[in-house]
């Protein structure tokens, strides 16, 4: 079935690193993938996203490319701030559903 | 944020009552979801809805059940609960137009 498999964490990283969190699917057809984010007690907000093939996602200095050779959508910034320091979610939907990996938690320490 | 609220955002309540909670959305959006968050599980789905009174089953689905009404309100009620069961609750809706969800505050229960 259709799944998403994202890195382990917990990542710290220090303020104004590099930050990539790996995601890769597993689907049938030609899914849509997201980034979705959360913040403590607070639901999941969406980042950006991806509808096919090659299309680049951004939004806040943060970046995925839908790679379909590789089945990846990995979540890059370029310098991290504290205030990202968040749960980050990859997701894809296919039909009317859609699956969530687990999570990776970020911290960012100044 | 969509126009999603939660109800009740806490609850406590003991094994083997039966409890609902509430998803009420202001856009009129036809898909709406429930999904469950639970520590190295990401989120679950439980059910969804297309429509007034059409639903079908997600991945975690045994032990609840659903109902939709009207549009705006999406209900989801566990028979008897069980401690199993706690765990944070999110409702969902996917926009009309684009397929991305939004998510609403979270309903955290806890099973005794």
């Amino acid at each position: 079935g259709d799944s998403v498999t994202q890195m382990e964490g917990p990542v710290t990283l220090s303020e104004e690193a590099f930050l990539t969190i790996n995601c890769t699917y597993t689907a049938t057809g030609y899914p849509s993938l997201f980034w979705y984010v959360q913040y403590p007690g607070e639901g999941l907000q969406l980042l950006l996203k991806a509808t096919k093939a090659d299309d680049k996602g951004s939004n806040k200095g943060f970046e995925a490319t839908y790679r379909k050779e590789t089945t990846s959508f990995h979540l890059e910034k370029g310098s991290v701030q504290v205030s990202d320091s968040a749960v980050y979610f990859c997701a894809l939907n296919t039909g009317n559903q859609f699956y969530f990996g687990t999570g990776t938690s970020l911290t960012v320490i100044p | 944020d969509a126009g999603i609220t939660q109800s009740p955002r806490h609850k406590v309540t003991e094994t083997g009552t039966p409890v609902t909670l509430r998803c009420h959305q202001t856009e009129n959006h036809r898909y709406m979801y429930w999904y469950r968050q639970d520590p190295g599980h990401g989120l679950r789905l439980i059910h969804y809805s297309y429509g007034v009174k059409d639903t079908d089953k997600g991945e975690v689905s045994d032990g609840y059940s659903v109902s939709r009404s009207k549009t705006e309100d999406f209900l989801l009620t566990l028979e008897s609960a069980t401690s199993s069961q706690t765990s944070v609750y999110f409702c969902a809706i996917r926009r009309d137009r684009g397929n991305e969800q939004y998510f609403g505050p979270g309903t955290r229960l806890t099973v005794t």
